[in-house]
């Protein structure tokens, strides 16, 4: 059964530093997602991309995150330059459709990112 | 602003019991979709069952239900028979329709005893 999957499972570095976290959405699928969990809150929704641009994202989605879709199957994550507070879990998740219709998303495991 | 509230951080039940998992959540939305999401531990969330809003009738699949009360905006899961692989953390999800995006609630960790 296809799956999503990402990569690194887990990635620690440094305050200051970029670090791209990698996804592989399921083939078929058109949308794409990036959801992160601090540890001991809820999951809150990063961004949502569908055609090669954004079309939604949060308030805690500034400047120092970009994606990107760089090639038919990878959908990564930028972060700029590390803050300690972006220390969570990241998932990724891809859906068939998108906005206005039934719209199961499929998660990936996760990558958890520790910032030092 | 679209929220979803689950009131028990922890869940324990014996095995082949039942056991009912509690969620509430707000929305303006008329036509939305509320999920159980199931996470095993170090593995990938997955559906465990849907509800769309405009329908009355109750969600089953297999071993899990829901109870669906629109106007208390509340929605339950309910596991029968429970297995030990049913161990996980539960999240209660809310899509809203003119979003592309899920509302989760914080989770409830279940634990299963043999």
């Amino acid at each position: 059964e296809p799956e999503v999957t990402q990569t690194p499972s887990h990635q620690v570095t440094q305050m200051g530093q970029e670090v791209i976290l990698r996804c592989v959405p399921i083939s078929n699928h058109l949308y794409f997602y990036w959801y992160r969990q601090i540890l001991g809150q809820k999951v809150e929704f990063l961004v949502s991309f569908y055609n090669n641009e954004i079309s939604e994202k949060s308030e805690i989605f500034d400047d120092q995150f970009s994606v990107e879709r760089p090639d038919g199957s990878n959908f990564t994550l930028k972060i700029r330059s590390t803050k300690l507070e972006d220390s969570a879990m990241y998932f990724c998740a891809s859906s068939e459709q998108g906005i206005g219709t039934y719209n199961e998303q499929f998660f990936g495991p996760g990558t958890r990112l520790t910032v030092l | 602003a679209q929220t979803v509230t689950q009131s028990q951080p922890e869940m324990s039940v014996q095995e082949a019991e039942t056991v009912t998992l509690s969620c509430t959540y707000d929305t303006s939305e008329s036509d939305y979709y509320l999920f159980w999401y199931k996470q095993p531990p170090s593995r990938q969330m997955i559906l465990v069952i849907r509800q769309e809003a405009y329908k009355q009738q109750n969600a089953t699949e297999n071993r899990f239900s829901v109870n669906f009360q629109k106007a208390a905006k509340s929605f339950s899961l309910k596991i029968s028979d429970s297995q030990l692989g049913d161990a996980a953390m539960y999240f209660c999800v809310l899509y809203g329709g003119s979003q592309g995006n899920l509302i989760f609630g914080k989770g409830t960790k279940l634990s299963v005893k043999p």
